[in-house]
């Protein structure tokens, strides 16, 4: 079964640049798309289509995936943007999501 | 404005069968494109897909859960419902319902917590 891999944690410093990874077999041939899960909450879909933004969140999120991996990016990162984050994309028709990543922002 | 609510009990005996409801408004089933799927996740852990319906009632299932899943839709009720069979503790978990328009998932319900104990 296909499988999406990402580092359990990635810790940032306020201002700066976060990078999250996913990798997975020809990712890059798929749409990977990216969710934010904040404590206690549901998630919510901050990237589709690879790099696409939905309506409401910040310009600081952006999104790649080319090769193996895809990629989240949030610049200039705040406070409120510590939460577990989930990659997720399509294979063989159905749906597969990575294992999460623990974003601390200190 | 587009709403999901999931609803069902909240616990289950191991080997019993687990129902969950889907009702949703904002949206129609019966639309091109859409479906309402199920996520679960265990306490403190990762979030699993686990089923498909679309609007001409294509059905698609966690290769892994399959045998044990059925997922169907009530259009004229707004409502897709879940099941799954043979419950054990290790499905003790949030189960969410949510939109999709696509190859991502744009709306999720609040979940609801399952606990399977004796």
């Amino acid at each position: 079964s296909y499988e999406l891999t990402q580092p359990p944690s990635v810790s940032v410093s306020p201002g700066q640049t976060a990078s999250i990874t996913c990798s997975g077999d020809k990712l890059g041939d798929k749409y990977a798309c990216w969710y934010q899960q904040k404590l206690g909450q549901s998630p919510v879909l901050v990237i589709y289509q690879d790099n696409k933004r939905p309506s409401g969140i910040p310009e600081r999120f952006s999104g790649s995936n080319s090769g193996n991996t895809a990629t989240l990016t949030i610049s200039g990162t705040q406070a409120m943007d510590e939460a577990d984050y989930y990659c997720q994309a399509w294979d063989s028709s159905t749906v597969v999501f990575g294992g999460g990543t623990k974003l601390t922002v200190l | 404005q587009i709403t999901l609510k999931e609803s069902g009990p909240t616990l289950v005996k191991p080997t019993q069968t687990l129902t969950l409801t889907c009702t949703f408004s904002g949206f129609s089933l019966s639309t091109s494109g859409v479906g309402v799927g199920w996520i679960r996740q265990p306490p403190g852990k990762a979030l699993e897909w686990l089923a498909l319906i679309y609007w001409d009632d294509d059905k698609r299932y966690s290769p892994s859960l399959k045998s044990r899943l059925t997922i169907t839709k009530d259009t004229s009720k707004n409502q897709v419902v879940l099941t799954m069979t043979n419950m054990d503790p290790v499905d003790t978990a949030t189960y969410y319902c949510a939109h999709s328009s696509g190859y991502y998932v744009d709306y999720w319900g609040p979940g609801t917590l399952v606990t399977v104990s004796s």
